[in-house]
């Protein structure tokens, strides 16, 4: 496809469980973003790859939040015990190099129960 | 605490006018501006940016304006049209390496009225 894409759309999950959210980025980006944007705020920041390695994680809130990109291409937020404060839209972004215009997925809203 | 303030959640505009949407920062370190469109549903676009070395960047019917020295921008929107209600995010970005994220603003919900 021509732009990121997110799956799923929405994802609706007990407190507890675990969940993954898939992003696929634009061919050819070498650095992903994900971010969270919770009700009435702007997203903010969680991690970042640049190709495989994830070069800074500081916005991660706490050790249930995990993020692969295995392959440098697509990328995999893991969320552990999901809590009800978890839900927000996650929105991943794609970018050509670190310093280049950054492009939004759709996002996925994710609703803890 | 927040870096990026839009202190105006929402803004009426008829359809034709000036909108003015302003953004305050407080983080000295940054040094690179962009303002993202939202529409429901869909994740937020790129507009317009602008850098710190200049004071106003241009792009069609869209003007961003930057005071440094007041840590203030502005997105001006002439004439304003129906198809720009959408959620503006003012976003800053820092300087040199490991400064990539982008820190936004809460937004402010636009409505042009026709």
């Amino acid at each position: 496809g021509a732009g990121v894409s997110q799956t799923p759309s929405n994802k609706v999950t007990e407190k507890g469980k675990y969940v993954e959210l898939r992003c696929d980025p634009i061919s050819g980006h070498t650095a992903l973003y994900w971010y969270r944007q919770s009700l009435g705020q702007g997203p903010e920041f969680l991690i970042y790859f640049q190709g495989t390695g994830a070069a800074d994680d500081s916005g991660l809130p706490n050790d249930r939040f995990f993020a692969v990109r295995p392959e440098g291409s697509v990328s995999t937020l893991k969320i552990q015990r999901t809590e009800r404060g978890d839900s927000a839209v996650y929105l991943c972004a794609s970018s050509f190099g670190l310093a280049s215009e950054q492009f939004f997925g759709p996002g996925t809203r994710l609703t803890v129960l | 605490d927040q870096q990026v303030k839009q202190n105006s959640p929402s803004l009426s505009v008829q359809e034709g006018r000036i909108s003015i949407l302003n953004c305050d920062y407080t983080n000295s370190m940054f040094d690179y501006f962009l303002w993202y469109k939202k529409y429901p549903a869909e994740g937020p676009t790129f507009l317009i940016s602008i850098s710190s070395i200049k004071d106003k960047n241009e792009d069609g019917r869209f003007t961003v304006f930057l005071n440094k020295s007041a840590k203030h921008l502005s997105l001006h929107i002439v004439p304003s049209q129906p198809g720009d209600s959408a959620v503006y995010f003012c976003a800053a970005q820092g300087s040199g390496a490991g400064s990539y994220q982008l820190t936004f603003g809460k937004g402010t919900k636009l409505s042009v009225i026709p």
